[in-house]
């Protein structure tokens, strides 16, 4: 079965330093991966995808991930911290094979930066 | 914004009570998807739709039903309503037939069960 995992579900950094939200999934076949950003009282908004090619994907804000295929697993990270990039992440997995696969979405990881 | 509608933004209701939520997708898109999220169960996946015909099912549960119109809207059907409907309901669209194409989410329809 698909499953997508979020071990954290707060991460708190302070502001200009490194981020890294972690995402591992379980997926038959190969995966497409997103992330997906929500800020408080909106719905979610992408920020990016790994489909296929290389494995450093980059996004909208400063974001980036890394897709890893032997430890399954698609870490968001930005270089220097924003207080404004405070808000929930979401990781989301859907195997490849069909338009008609179920997206599985991870269970958030509240960001918080301190200025 | 997204360019996904949904509306009503806010819905009381009483237990046993139906409600319809609505949305509108992206102009072009084809693919409509419904999500529940609440503070216990994260975001679940609950159906999706392609130009008319169900495409994906999720955890959605027998009383809850839902269709896409010719006009491509799409209505999210909830009845015999339970304490623990209560959650954000989102509706999202993606460009025709790709599973690797990003959604576009609407701004959600909060229902409060009482």
């Amino acid at each position: 079965a698909q499953s997508v995992a979020q071990p954290e579900d707060q991460v708190n950094v302070a502001e200009g330093n490194p981020l890294t939200v972690k995402c591992t999934y379980s997926v038959s076949g190969n995966p497409y991966l997103f992330w997906y950003v929500q800020y408080p009282n909106r719905g979610l908004q992408f920020l990016l995808k790994y489909i296929t090619g290389d494995n450093l994907v980059k996004g909208s804000y400063g974001f980036e991930a890394e897709f890893n295929k032997s430890q399954t697993s698609f870490h968001l990270k930005k270089p220097s911290a924003l207080v404004s990039d405070s808000a929930l992440y979401f990781c989301a997995v859907r195997p490849d094979y069909s338009s008609a696969s179920k997206i599985i979405f991870g269970s958030g990881t509240r960001l918080s930066i301190r200025p | 914004d997204s360019g996904v509608t949904q509306t009503p933004k806010h819905l009381i209701t009483a237990t046993g009570q139906r409600v319809t939520l609505r949305c509108s997708p992206r102009s072009g898109d084809l693919s409509v998807y419904w999500y529940q999220q609440s503070l216990d169960q994260g975001l679940q996946f609950l159906i999706q739709y392609y130009n008319g015909e169900e495409r994906a099912k999720g955890n959605i549960l027998e009383r809850f039903s839902a269709q896409q119109f010719p006009d491509l809207h799409s209505e999210l059907n909830l009845s015999s309503l339970e304490l623990g409907d209560s959650a954000l309901y989102f509706c999202a669209s993606s460009a025709p037939g790709l599973a690797g194409e990003e959604q576009f989410f609407g701004p959600g329809t909060r229902l409060t069960v009482l």
